[in-house]
């Protein structure tokens, strides 16, 4: 299957800076982009949809400002946890859509960025 | 609006002993596709099986085995002679096709240890 890359795997930062996290298809086009956010014991939460030369969708309650999300290539999505708080430690998790022209389009996911903020 | 119900948080059973992890989803699609994820602890998440819902054929793939009634909106995973390796928490999810983007909505997931 296809290739979905996340940079870096692991960040530990101090509270008040921004954090970039790096989503990428790795050999595959992907229009669109899905972020994920799993708290310790707990399911994948869906954060936002990322669509490629457009805003990104925001789930209620995520808060947008927060959260920056840019699909600037058909490969890469990027999110930024800006002024990050130990409350947003978490595991990241990106997924990207594989538009195949049938009725289903393929979804893969990255292997995840763990985030502590401390 | 979508949901799905993994009711079980946590199964313990001893190595070669058969398990079933349950699922049962909510939708108002007709179209939708249902999956199952392996997450060991190393976070990573791993596919096992993608279900659309036209197709109620029950699926095996070497210990694990499904389970689709769309009577029951269920969509059970078994694993049979289950190994110390298969320790890990078991996603059931579920995409609609009307969404477009095919946002997938996970459960709450299963814990599963399995003791030598």
């Amino acid at each position: 299957g296809a290739v979905v890359s996340q940079h870096p795997s692991r960040v530990i930062c101090k509270s008040g800076t921004s954090v970039k996290i790096e989503c990428r298809s790795l050999d595959f086009q992907a229009t669109t982009m899905f972020w994920y956010r799993q708290f310790p014991k707990q399911s994948l939460m869906l954060m936002a949809t990322s669509n490629e030369g457009s805003k990104a969708t925001y789930e209620q309650g995520v808060e947008k400002d927060k959260f920056l999300i840019n699909h600037a290539s058909l490969t890469l999505s990027t999110l930024t946890v800006t002024s990050a708080h130990p409350e947003d430690s978490s595991f990241y998790i990106c997924s990207a859509i594989q538009a195949s022209g049938g009725d289903y389009n393929e979804q893969f996911f990255g292997p995840g960025t763990r985030l502590t903020v401390l | 609006a979508q949901k799905v119900t993994q009711a079980q948080t946590e199964i313990s059973v001893v190595e070669k002993e058969d398990v079933t992890l349950d699922c049962v989803y909510e939708t108002r699609d007709t179209t939708y596709y249902l999956f199952w994820y392996k997450q060991p602890p190393s976070g990573e998440l791993v596919f096992l099986i993608r279900r659309n819902s036209f197709d109620e054929q029950n699926e095996i793939s070497g210990r694990y085995s499904w389970n689709f009634q769309k009577s029951t909106s269920s969509f059970n995973s078994t694993i049979t002679a289950s190994q110390v390796v298969d320790s890990a928490v078991y996603f059931c999810a579920l995409s609609e096709a009307g969404t477009g983007g095919f946002k997938t909505i996970f459960g709450a997931g299963t814990r599963l240890f399995v003791k030598a």
